[in-house]
């Protein structure tokens, strides 16, 4: 069973360039969520998807761009990338979007912006 | 709004000593809270969670950590550090302001070191 997986695992970017970050579950987890993770900050919830069909924002949605392509897919897009960009993504996943429910975390994305 | 305050960035222990990682919480309601641990360059594992239920609560691999509602206090402990255990973690409390989302909101995290 793989939970929550996520690509590419390291990607260096030049100032404006694009990518999207790809998160996939296979618990059947109707929620899903988009975390930054920077030094001496903990995690901060970019953008979360309750179920699938919506999105919505979260504490740091600028800049950044989601997708729910369906309830296992959940992508996560830089379209003109700035070094403040520069962080650990992860990714995570739960049943529902209740207050009680266990996130589960994928391994992480390190982005680079030069 | 709901906040969380870990009170040291840094802990050392030796190995098989006590663990003790201390953390403060702002809520105005009942509030969910967790612990998570992060391994160097891995994701976020839960360690234990909070739910209303029995104050103390028991975790994986021998951690626990109390409930405390007059001291705004989740601190995590465990009786004897292994070298496994040298890792960062997070105390986390539910976000809820934002109508049942399941947003967390994260401390800035502690990060334990255990000694041979």
């Amino acid at each position: 069973n793989a939970g929550v997986t996520q690509t590419p695992k390291f990607q260096v970017l030049k100032t404006g360039q694009s990518m999207t970050l790809q998160c996939a579950q296979d618990m059947n987890h109707n929620s899903m969520y988009w975390y930054r993770q920077d030094p001496g900050m903990g995690l901060r919830l970019i953008y979360y998807s309750a179920s699938e069909g919506t999105t919505d924002k979260g504490e740091v949605p600028n800049g950044y761009n989601v997708s729910r392509l369906n309830k296992r897919e959940f992508s996560l897009r830089l379209e003109s990338a700035a070094p403040s960009q520069t962080s650990v993504y992860f990714c995570a996943s739960s049943e529902t979007k209740t207050l009680q429910e266990t996130q589960y975390f994928g391994p992480g994305t390190r982005l680079l912006v030069l | 709004a709901q906040s969380v305050t870990q009170l040291d960035s840094h802990v050392s222990v030796s190995e098989g000593t006590p663990v003790l990682l201390r953390c403060n919480y702002s809520s105005s309601y009942s509030p969910s809270l967790f612990w998570y641990v992060q391994h160097p360059n891995k994701g976020l594992q839960l360690l234990l969670k909070y739910t209303s239920a029995a104050t103390l609560v028991k975790g994986i691999n021998g951690f626990e950590a109390e409930f405390k509602k007059s001291e705004t206090s989740f601190h995590l402990t465990k009786p004897s550090a292994h070298m496994s255990d040298a890792a960062e973690y997070f105390c986390v409390v539910s976000d809820l302001s934002s109508s049942n989302t399941g947003k967390l909101i994260f401390g800035q995290g502690t990060t334990l070191q255990v000694k041979p």
